[in-house]
């Protein structure tokens, strides 16, 4: 299976702050990536998918970028909303896996 | 609306046996894969199973694979998961979630809430 590490695991940051997440794949995964936002109790949410498209209704601070091994999730400014735990997802294979998370905390 | 809700989580033995639902409204169901996607508290995400459209093909984690079914019935909009054989490392939150086309290799556009199941 494809390993996916993400980093940093944990991010502390501040409102209205650009901050960035990295996900590495062990081997090319060229662009079959997606990300998702997590909230405790709630439903996970896509915001990237094929590792650059914005899905539908995430707002445009949200972007990401890569392909291959190596990939990101920006997002420009930090709003309260957006605390919450980052995963990253490969879905190239029959057997898609995810990234151990990243928390954006306060 | 899209619309996913699990049901069926509980506590079960270990080696017993669990059926989830996942019942969908909102969308064409019969257009979409499917999957069990399963998550132990505080920790990270997990992918179980997978099916496409029409249940003609399937795949499942290796360490569930020979214990979880995954199957589906379109004429009632529902997905299923029967866990066989459950294990204390089965402990989960168990979500349905929405593929962005017909088949299983694509990212989950749409989730439930997810269903807890604990296995003592």
């Amino acid at each position: 299976d494809i390993q996916l590490t993400q980093s940093p695991s944990t991010l502390s940051a501040s409102v209205g702050d650009r901050v960035s997440i990295t996900c590495r794949a062990s081997q090319s995964i060229t662009s079959w990536l997606a990300w998702y936002q997590h909230k405790p109790g709630k439903a996970p949410k896509l915001l990237i998918y094929k590792a650059s498209s914005l899905q539908g209704g995430v707002p445009a601070r949200f972007s990401g970028s890569g392909s291959g091994t190596e990939f990101t999730l920006t997002i420009s400014s930090l709003r309260p909303d957006d605390f919450a735990t980052y995963y990253c997802q490969n879905y190239n294979t029959y057997s898609p896996t995810f990234g151990g998370g990243t928390k954006v905390e306060i | 609306e899209v619309v996913l809700v699990e049901s069926g989580g509980n506590v079960v033995r270990q080696g017993g046996s669990l059926r989830l639902s996942c019942a969908a409204s909102g969308f064409s169901f019969d257009d979409y894969g499917l999957s069990w996607v399963r998550q132990v508290p505080g920790k990270g995400l997990e992918w179980v199973s997978g099916i496409n459209w029409n249940g003609g093909s399937t795949a499942s984690a290796e360490s569930v694979k020979g214990r979880f079914t995954i199957s589906r019935d379109n004429a009632k909009n529902s997905l299923y998961l029967q866990m066989n054989s459950l294990r204390t490392e089965d402990t989960a939150f168990y979500f349905c979630a929405r593929v962005r086309n017909s088949g299983l290799s694509e990212a989950y556009d749409f989730w439930g809430q997810g269903t807890m199941v604990t296995v003592s």
